[in-house]
């Protein structure tokens, strides 16, 4: 499986925006990137996906380089329910539906 | 629309016991996967069920099993319990069959503690 690459933690302050990069130089043509949060004593969540395009959703923007690369997660405003550990993960629509989870970054939101 | 079920939320068994988890998805949901999460080794895939067949498989000893019903619900079972199997085990849903990008919906784990 392809891998990612994220920072261990990150701070940010409430009600600014966040910038959680990803770094998945061996990605392949068929890999989805995905990002999943996983708050305290809860099972993961999904966020957004998306291929090539950049994408937005209610809770985020996903914006992907133009060669794949590398991606980042925007949090338009930061929460305090915000904090919680972040996963980008490679997806291969051809392999199943299995998530391969790396060390994820852990997000605090300072008040 | 009620979210993925599992039971029991917390349980504590002994070495060389064996124990059955259940996940019930959302309804509609036909693919259930099963992870295990610990400090050291993170959040691990176990398998993945779709219409009562095993469609994909982890990096796990044979002690892991799991099944899926005819109503989409899912158990797995671990045998032999070793200290090592402590860990939340989480159960995923997913509406998509043939179309394999789609979002998993979590429950929010069984916790086993070996003693």
């Amino acid at each position: 499986d392809a891998k990612t690459t994220q920072p261990n933690s990150m701070e940010s302050n409430e009600e600014e925006p966040v910038h959680l990069p990803c770094n998945h130089s061996t990605i392949s043509g068929t890999d989805y990137i995905h990002w999943y949060r996983q708050l305290p004593s809860q099972g993961p969540e999904y966020v957004i996906h998306g291929l090539t395009s950049n994408v937005n959703n209610r809770m985020a923007s996903l914006a992907i380089a133009e060669d794949r690369k590398s991606s980042t997660l925007i949090l338009h405003r930061a929460t305090l329910r915000d904090a919680a550990v972040y996963y980008c993960i490679l997806r291969d629509v051809g392999r199943g539906r299995q998530l391969t989870f790396g060390s994820g970054t852990q997000l605090t939101v300072l008040p | 629309k009620a979210g993925v079920t599992q039971t029991p939320r917390y349980l504590i068994k002994t070495r060389g016991q064996q124990v059955t988890l259940s996940c019930s998805p959302i309804s509609g949901h036909r693919s259930v996967s099963w992870y295990q999460q610990t400090p050291g080794q993170g959040l691990q895939f176990l398998f993945e069920y779709f219409s009562e067949t095993q469609r994909n498989k982890g990096n796990f000893p044979g002690r892991f099993s799991g099944r899926q019903f005819s109503n989409s619900r899912s158990e797995m079972n671990v045998s032999t319990l070793e200290l090592g199997d402590s860990a939340l085990y989480l159960c995923a849903s997913s509406p998509r069959t043939v179309l394999n990008t789609g979002e998993l919906f979590f429950g929010e784990g069984s916790r086993l503690t070996v003693l």
